[in-house]
C-alpha cells in the first residue's frame, strides 16, 4: 500500500520560508512513470497544482507560474521522501498543502495519492 | 487559479442521476489533454474517481461515469446516495501553463 506521510510547521510568519517535506512508503521516489507534487487548497476554495519533480535519466522540475521564483521541490532518495519550500509567504499562502502522486497518463498526468493534508497558517 | 469551469453545485434526489460539466479551453481540454476527476468529502483529501476521461480506478462504483468532447468534460453519477454528497473536482493538464489545473469545483448535494 502507497502512502504519503507530510511533517511540518503548521504556523509560518509573513515573510519568512514555509518548509514542509512528504516521507514516501510503497513506493520509490525514484520510479520512472510517477511524479511527486504538491497541490494547495486555500479555505473554502479551490485546488491549486503546485509543482512537482519526478525522475527520467535525470531529474526534472516544474513550478506553476503563480508560485514561480519563490518555490523548490526536492527530491531526497537516501530518505525516499520530497520536500517543499516556499518563500516570502503571505497571507494568501495560507491553506492546506497536500502531498500527491502523480501518474502519467497518455499524454497527461493524475494524481492517484494523496497524503492527508497540512494546515498552514501564515501569520505573525 | 481554477481555469477549467465547473457549476457551483448540483442537487438531485436519492436514486436520481446528476452530471457535473467541466469546461476548458484551447490550451487544455481543447486541445490534446484528457480530464480526470475527483471527489472530497468533507475534511478528507481529494480521491481519484476517474482518469482518463472514462476510466476507474479498482473500487469506483460503476455509478460514476465521465465522458468528454472538445472543450468540455462531464462527470455523471447514476442511482444518486446519501455518501455521494461531496465536492467534485475535474482536472487537466495545460499547454499555455506548463502544468496542471483544477476545475473550480462542484458541491453535489443529496436532497
Amino acid at each position: 500500500q502507497i502512502r504519503l506521510q507530510p511533517s511540518g510547521p503548521g504556523l509560518v510568519k509573513p515573510s519568512q520560508t514555509l518548509s514542509l517535506t512528504c516521507a514516501v512508503s510503497g513506493d520509490s521516489v525514484s520510479s520512472k512513470t510517477v511524479g511527486w507534487n504538491w497541490i494547495r487548497q486555500a479555505p473554502s476554495s479551490g485546488l491549486e497544482w503546485l509543482g512537482r519533480t519526478y525522475f527520467l535519466s535525470e531529474w526534472h522540475y516544474e513550478y506553476a507560474l503563480s508560485v514561480k521564483g519563490r518555490i523548490t521541490i526536492n527530491p531526497d532518495t537516501s530518505r525516499n521522501q520530497f520536500s517543499l519550500q516556499l518563500t516570502s509567504v503571505t497571507h494568501e499562502d495560507t491553506a492546506v498543502y497536500y502531498c500527491v502522486r502523480g501518474h502519467t497518463w497518455h499524454l497527461g498526468w493524475y494524481f492517484d495519492i494523496w497524503g492527508r493534508g497540512t494546515p498552514v497558517t501564515v501569520s505573525s | 487559479q481554477s481555469v477549467l469551469t465547473q457549476p457551483p453545485s448540483v442537487s438531485g434526489a436519492p436514486g436520481q442521476t446528476v452530471t457535473i460539466s467541466c469546461t476548458g479551453t484551447s490550451s487544455n481540454l481543447g486541445s490534446i489533454y484528457d480530464a480526470h476527476w475527483y471527489q472530497q468529502l468533507p475534511g478528507r483529501p481529494p480521491k481519484l474517481l476517474i482518469y482518463g476521461n472514462v476510466n476507474r480506478p479498482s473500487g469506483v462504483p460503476d455509478r460514476f461515469s465521465g465522458s468528454k468532447s472538445g472543450p468540455s468534460a462531464s462527470l455523471a453519477i447514476t442511482g444518486l446516495q446519501a455518501e455521494d454528497e461531496a465536492d467534485y473536482y475535474c482536472q487537466s493538464s495545460d499547454s499555455s501553463l506548463s502544468g496542471f489545473v483544477f476545475g473550480t469545483g462542484t458541491k453535489v448535494i443529496v436532497l
